[in-house]
């Protein structure tokens, strides 16, 4: 049973809007989520992260928002650029174990 | 600085087939993953070592087996290929101790088993 949803696998946003992907967790016991971003024939690679003590978390132009009562995390990019087209794929552990729990990804494209 | 490395990129089996898929790291890191991504289920976690000499199973261990080799490789072997295990491997690494986001991956092996 999948822990961890992405239930958009597609995204299509104009250049300089906001792109907002969605997750969704059921596992209570997570506190340590992150965001990913992988690009065709590579690994996915960090984009930023955050503790369930927080509620948002800043990088630049990535925000990432976390909704604890409805185990809800997204992550805001503003301003979209085209280099930003990439599958995005949320994640979660209990701690900073050894034991991460991936969405199914959301391919986001940003149309110039 | 090659980061994570995985041989092969892309390999065929026939049903039954044996292979080994390898990765190595240059960055001293203690702990080394194994994942395999599917079409609609994400990255799932097949085997994991803490430290060398140590493994775990993962989310979806059946059908596989791991080796840490020495620090820097981990290799995962597929004794008995069947097609549900066609998929994208990837190897990561990570400094055990250190935050989640130092979790570094490869560039993956595309598996096909016919």
């Amino acid at each position: 049973d999948q822990q961890v949803k992405q239930n958009s696998p597609s995204l299509s946003v104009q250049e300089g809007r906001i792109s907002i992907l969605n997750c969704d967790y059921t596992n209570s016991m997570f506190d340590y989520f992150l965001w990913y971003k992988k690009y065709p024939a590579e690994g996915p690679t960090f984009l930023i992260s955050i503790s369930s003590i927080k509620d948002k978390n800043e990088d630049g132009r990535f925000t990432v928002f976390l909704n604890k009562s409805a185990k809800h995390l997204s992550l805001h990019i503003v301003p979209s650029q085209p280099g930003d087209s990439a599958v995005y794929f949320c994640a979660a552990s209990v701690g900073t174990g050894n034991q991460f729990y991936f969405g199914t990804g959301t391919s986001l494209t940003v149309i110039p | 600085n090659a980061g994570v490395t995985q041989t092969p990129k892309f390999q065929v089996l026939k049903t039954g087939q044996s292979m080994t898929l390898q990765c190595a790291q240059d960055m001293n890191h203690n702990s080394m993953y194994w994942y395999r991504q599917d079409p609609g289920m994400g990255l799932r976690l097949i085997y994991y070592s803490a430290s060398e000499g140590t493994t775990d199973k993962g989310e979806v261990p059946n059908g596989y087996n791991v080796s840490r080799l020495n620090k820097r490789e981990f290799s995962l072997r597929l004794e008995s290929a069947a097609p549900s295990q066609t998929s994208v491997y990837f190897c990561a690494s990570r400094e055990t101790g250190r935050s989640v986001e130092t979790q570094y991956f490869g560039p993956g092996t595309r598996l096909l088993v016919l």
